[in-house]
């Protein structure tokens, strides 16, 4: 089976950085996920990590370590529309990907 | 808009009645999945087809079924409805492995 945990809610400052965090624990392994979903909507791809590393992709970094069972998402600059819950999902052996419950960052002036 | 469209987008029913929701997959997808979220919980993985044949299931309820026909194109029937299956369904679909893209959802209310 597969288990992932993140904080529930996190707050951050306009301008700041924030690390969100994500363990897991999966019987196959296909790659991590971030997503970001704001209130009533769909889920939006932010990055994707397979291999051990980090991943930079504008003001949003990935991070994983397989061995550890960890990854984080590093948001720079944070602007007041970052508000929203970001989602770690782990894609498993048949390519199901599962979701965390995600983490609810407000982004505060 | 990420390719995949669901609908209806908006569905009011009473309990103990059926609905059938529809996902077409972005062009050239094999793969597509149900999503369940209900108010303020994450998203539940439902099932997964591959190319018209179940691949995965998750934790779906009896009183649920899904299916992927030739062309892709996927329903999800929600039979003798409750209160508690209200919640957003999402579909979303991917070519095999990789980034899945999401629909925008169908909101279902049972009153």
């Amino acid at each position: 089976g597969q288990n992932i945990d993140q904080p529930t809610e996190m707050t951050a400052t306009e301008g700041a950085i924030v690390q969100i965090n994500c363990t897991y624990q999966t019987s196959g392994f296909n790659g991590l996920f971030w997503y970001q979903q704001h209130a009533g909507e769909a889920p939006t791809f932010l990055s994707y990590n397979v291999l051990d590393g980090l991943e930079e992709k504008g003001r949003f970094s990935s991070f994983l370590s397989r061995s550890k069972g960890y990854s984080y998402l590093l948001l720079k600059e944070l602007q007041m529309k970052d508000s929203a819950s970001y989602l770690c999902a782990v894609q498993g052996a048949t390519n199901k990907l599962i979701f965390g419950t995600g983490t609810l960052l407000a982004v505060q002036p | 808009d990420s390719g995949v469209t669901q609908t209806p987008k908006h569905l009011i029913t009473a309990t103990g009645q059926r609905v059938t929701l529809r996902c077409s997959p972005r062009s050239g997808d094999l793969s597509v999945y149900w999503y369940q979220q209900s108010l303020d919980q994450g998203l539940q993985f439902l099932i997964q087809y591959y190319n018209g044949e179940e691949r995965a299931k998750g934790n779906i309820l009896e009183r649920f079924s899904a299916q992927q026909f030739p062309d892709l194109h996927s329903e999800l029937n929600l039979s003798s409805l409750e209160l508690g299956d209200s919640a957003l369904y999402f579909c979303a679909s991917s070519p095999t492995a990789g980034e899945l893209f999401f629909g925008e959802g169908s909101r279902l209310t049972v009153l």
